[in-house]
This record gives C-alpha cells, structure tokens and sequence, in this order.
C-alpha cells in the first residue's frame, strides 16, 4: 500500500554492522507491528507500538515510534546471519473493524 | 506452543481449475484472517472473520474466491476458477481478541499455502 512506505527496500550488510530499516504512514497510526518472514514461509511478530515516542528492545533489535505516531524505524545492532529475512511493518489505523495493512517489506542479507 | 496450521503447503493448479486451502486458527482465537502475497509484496488482506461471521472482505474477488468459518473455528478459502494471476502465498493469521475492544494485540500467522497456477 502506498499508505504504508518501507525503506530500503532491499539492505546488504557486513555481519557484525548496525542497521535501520523505516516505516513511514500517510496517517496516524494507532498501532505499529513489525514481523519478521523468512523466504517462503509465514510472518513471525517482533514487536507492537502503540504510543507516540514508543521505543521496544527484543535481544539485539530495537524498534521505535514517533512522537506523532506516522513513522516507525527498526533497528539491528550488530547483525548476525541469523536476522537475514524480510522485514515487513504492519499498520492499524484504527476502526471499528481492525484490520493490518503491510508494507511492502524490506528484504535484509547479512553476508558472513 | 500453540501454532495456525494450513495445508496444504504447496499447491500446484492449472487455470480454470478449482483449488481450496484450509485453515486451523489457534485455539480460542475469534478473529481469522486470509491474506494473499505475491512474491516481492507485503501480505493484503482478502478477508477477515469474527468468529463465523465475516466482518471484512472488501478485498476479496467474489466472483472467484469464496471464504467460510462454518463452526467459527476453522476456514477454507476457495478459488473457481483458477487464473494465471492467482500465484501467490495464501496465509493464514488469527487473532485471540475481539478487534475494537482497545485491547490490541498481534495476530498469529501459519505457514502459508504456496498455490502456483498453470
């Protein structure tokens, strides 16, 4: 959805180097969920945002919320083979019906 | 741990065929979703149920592709006849919460049907 921008859309990186994947909504977001896909395979959660300057750690990925709750950064430190897959953020804009609506995903090999 | 099972995992149908997934949402969970994702795109949502009764499925293309949650546990997703464009990855996603209550939580994806058209 051109709603819901991701960038990069692909990422190459050196194991052991930081990095940052964005997510960026043309509307406030109520919620912000990050998963995780491996190539061909279904999406597995990292994490949910929800308030305006959010910021949540799992291990060595760190996702963030702005303050005015359109945009979204992922971030790897130190990455490891082990985090190579398709990074895709999920948007809830609110509503009665809750739905996710994904961007397009960025795609992140971590080279040995 | 508790896990969505779809099957089957691959699919291989010639055009104007019918083709059928199903779909075992995790125990407990009211809300299902089918989504479609086409190699190198984010999921879309085709159709979303609360518990048997469909609560969105402004994305689904009814003249080929029909849903139902029959007990309000598991689902199929049904395409008749199967076009070229059809090849994607169906997945899967439930949700244990009953969506609007200001309770968010994530939902719950399975593996996804891989269908390739022919």
């Amino acid at each position: 959805s051109q709603e819901l921008e991701q960038s990069p859309q692909s990422l190459i990186v050196q194991e052991g180097k930081n990095l940052t994947i964005n997510c960026t909504s043309s509307k406030t977001l109520y919620g912000l969920y990050w998963y995780k896909q491996k190539y061909g395979e279904g999406l597995i959660f990292l994490m949910m945002l929800q308030k305006g300057g959010e910021e949540k750690s799992h291990e060595k990925i760190t996702a963030k919320l702005d303050e005015k709750k359109q945009q979204s950064s992922l971030h790897i430190t130190a990455s490891q083979p082990s985090h190579a897959g398709i990074y895709l953020c999920g948007a809830d804009w609110g509503g009665s019906n809750y739905k996710l609506t994904f961007g397009k995903g960025t795609l992140l090999t971590v080279n040995p | 741990e508790a896990e969505v099972a779809q099957s089957p995992r691959y699919k291989i149908t010639e055009k104007s065929q019918a083709v059928a997934f199903w779909c075992d949402p995790i125990s407990g969970h009211a809300t299902l979703y089918w989504y479609r994702q086409i190699l190198g795109q984010g999921p879309e949502l085709l159709v979303q149920f609360q518990d048997e009764s469909v609560v969105d499925d402004s994305q689904l293309p009814k003249d080929r592709f029909s849903a139902e949650r029959l007990k309000g546990v598991d689902s199929t997703l049904k395409i008749q006849p199967a076009e070229l464009g059809d090849s994607a990855m169906y997945l899967c996603a439930s949700s244990p919460k009953v969506w609007g209550t200001g309770m968010n939580t994530e939902a719950f994806f399975g593996q996804g049907t891989r269908l390739t058209v022919v």
